[in-house]
């Protein structure tokens, strides 16, 4: 019963360097979703996917970008990391109507 | 633009009582409400949901309401319990046209004291 799955789960990057963030779920979900949180400001929404092929910009897209080429799988990646991007990703899939279902986290510090 | 918000960082409440945490929300094309409650450490998980088209629904010891005229909605957990204590999340839904994405407010901090 994995569900969602992110990796890694912590990772240290230097300001410059670029990373991509693993997200794959085995629930046979269309929707995919990246969120982002930082202390006092609750979720915000960077990208999501309705389906295979199909991407779409949340609320706070600048810096990073996804694909999704599978059902399964949706990758976040950061290009040029800046210390604006220190947070705690979550990756989150749903069916079409139904509620979220979120991943542990990946915690990444920009240093 | 916060158009969902959690204007209570933190609830404090003694173990039996009842715990009322509060969300306001600004955007009347909203269909669809969620609250979702978060563990140090680990990802946010489903506690309760309510429709638009109704303004209560109950889950055991967690009751959602929801006041549309007032756009509001708020969550009663009655007892309260230790392992209560987590951070609450309520989040919108912009409606099935957006893509199923859920808007969250900046989540209010319970803790339920023995």
């Amino acid at each position: 019963n994995a569900g969602v799955t992110q990796t890694p789960k912590f990772r240290i990057l230097k300001i410059g360097q670029s990373m991509t963030l693993q997200c794959t779920q085995d629930m046979n979900h269309n929707y995919m979703y990246w969120y982002r949180q930082d202390p006092g400001m609750g979720l915000k929404l960077i990208y999501y996917s309705v389906g295979a092929g199909i991407t779409d910009k949340g609320e706070v897209p600048n810096g990073y970008n996804v694909s999704r080429s599978t059902t399964e799988d949706f990758p976040l990646r950061l290009e040029l990391a800046a210390p604006s991007q220190t947070s705690v990703y979550f990756c989150a899939s749903s069916s079409s109507t139904g509620e979220l279902f979120f991943g542990e986290g990946s915690r990444l510090t920009v240093l | 633009d916060q158009q969902v918000k959690q204007n209570s960082p933190s609830l404090s409440v003694q173990e039996g009582r009842i715990s009322i945490l509060n969300c306001d929300y600004t955007n009347s094309m909203f269909d669809y409400f969620l609250w979702y409650k978060k563990y140090p450490a680990e990802g946010p998980t489903f506690l309760i949901s309510i429709s638009s088209i109704k303004d209560k629904n109950e889950d055991g010891r967690f009751t959602v309401f929801l006041n549309k005229s007032a756009k509001h909605l708020s969550l009663h957990i009655v007892p309260s319990q230790p392992g209560d204590s987590a951070v609450y999340f309520c989040a919108a839904r912009g409606g099935y046209n957006q893509g199923g994405k859920l808007i969250f407010g900046q989540g209010t901090e319970l803790s339920v004291k023995p």
